[in-house]
């Protein structure tokens, strides 16, 4: 079955500490994103990568960091400088500029960090 | 950064009414995509539209690609209780740097 995995699903963290969270696929997909949502809001573009060893800040990167070691993953860290980290963190992937229907981005369920 | 309008920001439905939601943009843009949300989960693509006119129909989801290329429609007919949900529209214009470009949501709510 192919797919996009984040785990945990759910996620505690005492302030100060950083925490990382995983985010897997198995669809062969060059581009790998992560997002940020809030209650009742819509998606904020955390980090993207369009290839391996390779990513870009989108619009709220500060307090958060990524690496892009292997095809299928992209793991986001968020690290303790991040003001408000508690929310609902999703994971994106899409075939990329060199596939076909480029910028279809498929999601996995979604990790809820709680930080306290 | 660029921004898209969605709108309603919310809708309370009775089960059975047909459904209409749009997303302007001030630019031009070359991709529409439409999601579904549901609680605690992650979005899920419904449609994609890639022609300025262009219709595309998923089972009662119909979308459209407005002909100015700066909107786009969702029609869903008939709906029942597991169409209740976030829909997102999202769009990918020639500058926006191969990111999409998120549009806030339409919350469908069904009446009791």
């Amino acid at each position: 079955d192919g797919g996009i995995t984040q785990s945990p699903k759910y996620l505690f963290r005492k302030e100060g500490q950083n925490v990382t969270l995983s985010c897997e696929q198995n669809l062969n997909h060059d581009a790998m994103y992560w997002y940020r949502q809030d209650p009742g809001q819509g998606l904020r573009l955390i980090y993207y990568s369009q290839i391996v060893n390779d990513f870009q800040k989108g619009d709220i990167a500060e307090g958060y960091s990524v690496s892009r070691e292997k095809k299928e993953s992209f793991p986001l860290t968020v690290t303790s400088a991040q003001k408000n980290p508690t929310a609902f963190y999703l994971c994106a992937s899409a075939r990329g500029s060199g596939g076909v229907r480029p910028y279809e981005q498929y999601f996995g369920p979604g990790t809820r960090l709680t930080v306290t | 950064g660029q921004q898209l309008n969605q709108s309603p920001q919310s809708m309370f439905i009775q089960e059975g009414e047909d459904v209409s939601m749009n997303c302007t943009s001030s630019s031009i843009f070359n991709t529409w995509l439409w999601y579904k949300q549901d609680p605690g989960e992650g979005p899920v693509l419904l449609i994609a539209l890639y022609k300025a006119g262009e219709l595309t129909s998923n089972g009662r989801l119909t979308a459209q690609f407005g002909i100015t290329r700066k909107d786009s429609f969702l029609n869903i007919s008939a709906s029942i209780p597991s169409d209740v949900g976030i829909y997102f529209c999202a769009g990918l214009s020639g500058d926006s740097n191969y990111q999409l470009i998120w549009g806030a949501g339409t919350k469908l709510i069904i009446k009791p």
